[in-house]
């Protein structure tokens, strides 16, 4: 069973810029979510999506949105780019149920210059 | 206000000893708990997990232990070995409220020498 995809793994963009990090969720999850990972932060929840909708939101400004497709694939977009925007951006898929776990993919690495 | 903490930034343990990683939460709507193993530029893996009905589970060579009164729990690993060195992050979540939302602490890295 494949898992948690995401592409692409690497990225470098410069201030101001926008981009779309994208994920395919492991076959048959149906919730989709997003975090931050940063050396100062930790991992930091983004938004949570569950049958096209968002289902929660973290403490990130509006230049993080995300959105979600009826096959369950997501999507997050950054728009204006900061410097401090530069983390590893994760997605995790789960069954959203009360003994499911969040599975993670390898992330995207985002680089801002 | 760090909800999930992990005061051990750094853990060294023989190999064939047994490991215990500690974590501490603060948010009593915490009713689901993880355990994550996370290696350089990979995401976290899902290690085991534990419902806050429940002060103990097992898995192989892990075992997680929830105490609700302390608002505490641990993680441990018997035996030890050198491929399980890596960086550990517990987690919890309020299910009811947010299933998708997890609150992670800052991690602890384990090294198990040969």
């Amino acid at each position: 069973k494949a898992g948690v995809t995401q592409t692409p793994r690497y990225l470098i963009k410069t201030r101001g810029q926008q981009v779309t990090l994208s994920c395919s969720p492991i076959s048959g999850h149906r919730s989709v979510s997003w975090y931050q990972q940063t050396p100062g932060q930790g991992l930091q929840f983004l938004f949570e999506y569950f049958s096209e909708t968002q289902r929660n939101k973290g403490n990130f400004p509006g230049r993080f949105s995300g959105r979600q497709f009826s096959n369950s694939r997501s999507e997050m977009n950054v728009s204006t780019l900061e410097l401090g925007d530069s983390a590893l951006y994760l997605c995790a898929s789960s069954f959203r149920d009360n003994n499911s776990p969040l599975h993670f993919g390898n992330g995207t690495r985002l680089t801002v210059t | 206000d760090q909800q999930v903490k992990q005061n051990s930034p750094s853990l060294s343990v023989q190999e064939g000893r047994i490991s215990i990683l500690n974590c501490d939460y603060t948010n009593s709507m915490f009713d689901y708990f993880l355990w994550y193993k996370k290696y350089p530029a990979e995401g976290p893996t899902f290690l085991i997990s534990i419902s806050s009905i429940k002060d103990k589970n097992e898995d192989g060579r892990f075992t997680v232990f929830l105490n609700k009164s302390a608002k505490h729990l641990s993680l441990h690993i018997v035996p030890s070995q050198p491929g399980d060195s890596a960086v550990y992050f517990c987690a919890a979540s309020a299910r009811g409220t947010s299933y998708g939302k997890l609150t992670f602490g800052q991690g602890t890295i384990l090294t198990v020498h040969p």
